[in-house]
């Protein structure tokens, strides 16, 4: 069974620091992973999805690694702002049984 | 283009009731699937329809959970009768197809909030 692990839980930072947001998944055998963000009371919105064989993908001020062997991605968000405040979930796929993280909850200090 | 609609927003219940939630996925879309949010965790696959067959439901409490998903469209999930642990927000969303590297614009709708009393 696929565990996802999201550490730390929540992130404090002043605006204009870079974020770094680490995802962990037991089963390397994964045919994709994706970077969820959600709002409070709102639903998950995709971020980036970054294929087996990929290494990274870059979206703006977002970039996500992700390393296979050692069961790892992480998300980086350049140059924060207060908007980026919000819930940010990891699911490893493939999409029709995705397993999510619980998620680093981020607050963007003003 | 219209997202997935979900309705209630907010529903508070007594332990041992029922409660019915409701999904309209986007238009055209095939998959559905419900998923359930206990706070502080992920997002957790209860059940998918592929048009209205059910594909996978080996995570939906059958004992007390049903959804149904009647002409390929509309979805409900029902919970008879509701727990305490039920307490979550109950998500619904939606892809084209069952595309392994979403291919198929999976999207979510804003969920229904369920608090047991």
């Amino acid at each position: 069974k696929q565990e996802v692990t999201q550490i730390p839980a929540a992130l404090s930072v002043p605006e204009g620091e870079n974020l770094v947001l680490n995802c962990s998944f037991t089963d390397s055998a994964i045919y994709n992973l994706q970077w969820f963000r959600q709002d409070p009371g709102k639903g998950l919105t995709s971020l980036l999805l970054i294929q087996s064989s990929q290494r990274e993908q870059t979206s703006g001020r977002l970039n996500a690694s992700l390393d296979k062997s050692s069961g790892r991605s992480t998300l980086y968000i350049a140059a924060s702002q207060p908007g980026d405040s919000a819930t940010y979930l990891c699911a490893v796929g493939p999409d029709y049984k995705l397993s999510f993280g619980a998620g680093t909850t981020v607050t963007v200090r003003a | 283009e219209a997202g997935v609609a979900q309705s209630p927003r907010y529903k508070i219940i007594e332990k041992r009731q029922s409660v019915a939630f409701w999904c309209n996925p986007i238009s055209g879309h095939a998959t559905l699937y419900w998923y359930q949010q206990i706070l502080g965790q992920g997002p957790k696959l209860l059940i998918q329809f592929q048009n209205n067959g059910v594909v996978d439901d080996s995570q939906l409490p059958k004992d007390r959970f049903s959804a149904e998903r009647l002409k390929g469209v509309d979805s409900t999930l029902k919970i008879q009768p509701a727990k305490l642990e039920d307490s979550a927000v109950y998500l619904c969303a939606s892809s084209l197809g069952r595309g392994a590297n979403r291919r198929y614009g999976y999207t979510f709708g804003s969920g229904t909030r369920l608090t047991v009393v």
